[in-house]
């Protein structure tokens, strides 16, 4: 069966400073991984997705994630964090091979400081 | 484009009425699903649909019921609102099994009182 975990339920950052949102994910085939964001009150939107293509992975707003299949991660990043960001973001993953459901993160809350 | 189109966006109900949350997508998914969201869960799944006619359940399908007549609705139907079905719901949607994206409506309020 498919999980993810997201190691932090929170992780705080001063604007322009990196940004790292942790992901891992089991799977017994190869995943399909996605990141959402969610700002306040507001629905999913897609930041990015792996789908057995390049490894790494460019999204929108400057956001990238690693698929890492020896550490089953896929860890988000953005170089400099902008107030904007602050939001949950999840991590999901789909496997084909149970059909199309998708298993959602429990999310990470980021804060960004001013 | 609408994409998904999920009504009403807030709703408070009383124990024991019952509700249907309507979604409708325009972009010919085979699949749709509905989620709740509830603090420090992520998504949870109620149930789902591969095509018109074709239901499942999903992770916690209990006091919910779905149709799927159509390609494009797929309506959730909460029988006996209960307390403990306060939560955001998202209806969502996607081509059929594989490397998809997964695309969401903007939610729905519910509190039940």
């Amino acid at each position: 069966a498919q999980s993810v975990t997201q190691l932090d339920s929170h992780v705080s950052v001063s604007e322009g400073t990196p940004v790292l949102l942790r992901c891992n994910y089991s799977s017994s085939y190869s995943p399909s991984l996605f990141w959402y964001v969610q700002h306040p009150n507001k629905g999913l939107q897609l930041l990015l997705k792996y789908t057995s293509a390049a490894t790494l992975v460019k999204g929108i707003n400057g956001f990238e994630a690693e698929f890492k299949k020896s550490e089953t991660s896929f860890h988000l990043t953005k170089p400099s964090a902008h107030m904007s960001d602050a939001a949950e973001y999840f991590c999901v993953v789909s496997d084909h091979n149970y059909g199309q459901n998708f298993v959602f993160g429990p999310g990470t809350r980021l804060s960004v400081l001013p | 484009n609408a994409g998904v189109t999920q009504t009403p966006k807030f709703q408070v109900l009383k124990t024991g009425q019952s509700m249907t949350l309507q979604c409708a997508q325009d972009m010919n998914h085979e699949y749709m699903s509905w989620y709740r969201q509830d603090p420090g869960m992520g998504l949870r799944l109620i149930h789902y649909s591969v095509g018109a006619g074709i239901t499942d359940q999903g992770e916690v399908p209990n006091g919910y019921n779905v149709s799927r007549s159509t390609t494009e609705d797929f309506p959730l139907r909460l029988l006996s609102a209960a307390p403990s079905q306060t939560s955001v719901y998202f209806c969502a949607s996607s081509y059929s099994k594989g490397r998809n994206t997964i695309y969401f409506g903007e939610g729905s309020w519910l509190t039940v009182v």
